[in-house]
């Protein structure tokens, strides 16, 4: 049964960097294919795709984003660090963690979610 | 980017009454592996998101088959065949041909 659930701050302030780490189960990140990826909701919108890492360190991030952006993973601890720069207000968001599988054609892109952890930028 | 443009906003529907959702591609969604990586989420109110169809038209597990997913390179539609009343909320398609992953900016489901 694979699960995640995303953890870090509730509120940061305006250019603080922002923490978000993805623990997981049911998965490892060591195995061929798996893939853990980030996605962020602002309130009442739409989602929009943050960045992935898969269990090769194959890394990749929305281009508008990717200056301030860092994915990382720790296999041993079953967990998927994102870290964002300079945050801003429209940063305000619910950010969720996902599992992603690739090997091929074999694809399962975002299968599961976490529940999300709601992050506000305000000072 | 891939831009997703999703139709209509609104879907008010009758319980019992079929639904309808489009969704079309700024560019074809054919991965030069032949394949078309269409997804479909749905999104209750209050809750995460959830994958109802990838590959444009395979349910996902747990998935209730009166959901179905069509299409072929830019054109896409997810249908429910009988809308019943956990079925209100957003959906939103994705693609996953390209990255970045893009989104559609969603459809909401409710009952009239």
């Amino acid at each position: 049964q694979i699960t995640l659930k995303e953890s870090g701050p509730t509120l940061v302030k305006p250019t603080q960097t922002l923490t978000l780490t993805c623990t997981f189960s049911g998965f490892s990140l060591s195995t061929s294919g798996v893939g853990v990826g980030w996605i962020r909701q602002p309130p009442g919108k739409a989602l929009e795709w943050l960045a992935l890492i898969y269990w090769d360190d194959d890394k990749r991030y929305s281009p508008s984003l990717k200056s301030r952006l860092t994915i990382t993973k720790d296999t041993s601890k079953n967990q998927v660090v994102l870290t964002m720069t300079n945050m801003d207000p429209v940063d305000t968001a619910t950010y969720y963690c996902a599992h992603d599988y690739v090997w091929g054609s074999y694809r399962y892109n975002l299968d599961y979610w976490g529940q999300g952890t709601l992050v506000t930028v305000s000072s | 980017d891939i831009v997703m443009t999703q139709t209509p906003l609104s879907s008010p529907v009758t319980l019992g009454q079929p639904a309808s959702i489009s969704c079309r591609s700024s560019q074809s969604l054919v991965h030069s592996d032949g394949n078309t990586y269409l997804s479909w989420l749905q999104q209750r109110p209050g809750q995460p998101p959830r994958l109802l169809i990838y590959k444009i038209s395979n349910r996902f597990s747990g998935v209730p088959d009166r959901f179905s997913g069509s299409g072929a390179g830019t054109d896409f539609t997810l249908k429910i065949s009988r809308v019943e009343a956990e079925d209100v909320g957003v959906y939103y398609c994705m693609q996953a041909t390209q990255f970045p992953f893009t989104f559609g900016g969603g459809t909401k489901v409710e009952i009239k």
